[in-house]
């Protein structure tokens, strides 16, 4: 059970626009910002964006994060198949037992 | 530019320590402001944070596994590594090495080794 809550799965066609959400609480998402990562078929994971809404250099403008309160959501728009991947959300928990959290990830299929 | 590179055995039988080493090419680990991380994901499933430790030395634990943890940090061979011991087969996982970015309420990993898969089992 993973501390951060994501969808299982998206999906939609290429070139549409698909949303990815990463719910928490006030100890983690609330009080921290958010990053996201891309996860190719076999391969590390990626980042590809920090700091709620920051694209690494070399990230497309078509990847953009955004957080409001207790939750934050990835958006990618003009969808192309080699985004098919696994997504994860990641910030710090500030609880007792803080330590960085990771959402248990979304598979996104571009059909 | 950065490249991290996990090393280490891939079999490791039950009730014994799990060693991996993480070395870093194309920058020291003792220029600072990075906290040198370890994270794994077991099987088909998502990812857990281990830990990290400074060029210092200094070090923090993921409290679920901080009885059973050590990283420590080599400057002079560029290297740092994971120590878990006690592994049985829920320690099976993909681990890898991460470059962590730490400061006022953020957190991120902005480079990653490629992986190396550990098995425990006899």
């Amino acid at each position: 059970q993973s501390v951060l809550t994501q969808p299982p799965s998206v999906s939609a066609a290429p070139g549409q626009k698909v949303t990815i959400s990463c719910s928490g609480s006030s100890s983690n998402i609330g009080n921290n910002y958010v990053s996201w990562y891309q996860q190719l078929p076999g391969t590390a994971p990626k980042l590809l964006i920090y700091d709620n809404n920051k694209r690494p250099s070399g990230i497309p403008d078509r990847f953009s994060g955004s957080k409001s309160g207790t939750s934050a959501t990835l958006g990618i728009t003009g969808l192309q198949t080699g985004d098919e991947a696994d997504y994860y959300c990641g910030t710090w928990d500030s609880s007792l037992s803080a330590h960085v959290v990771f959402g248990g990830g979304t598979k996104l299929t571009v059909l | 530019q950065v490249q991290l590179q996990e090393s280490g055995p891939g079999l490791v039988k039950p009730s014994q320590t799990l060693s991996l080493t993480c070395t870093v090419s194309g920058g020291s680990i003792s220029s600072g402001g990075y906290y040198w991380s370890w994270i794994r994901q077991h099987p088909g499933k998502g990812l857990e944070w281990i830990g990290y430790i400074y060029y210092s030395g200094s070090t923090y634990y993921n409290p679920s596994l901080k009885s059973r943890v050590t990283i420590s940090v080599d400057t002079s061979k560029n290297q740092f590594s994971l120590k878990l011991s006690s592994v049985t087969a829920a320690d099976t996982a993909v681990y890898y090495c991460a470059r962590g970015n730490y400061g006022d309420y953020y957190w991120y990993f902005d480079l990653w080794g490629r992986g190396t898969l550990v098995t425990v089992s006899s």
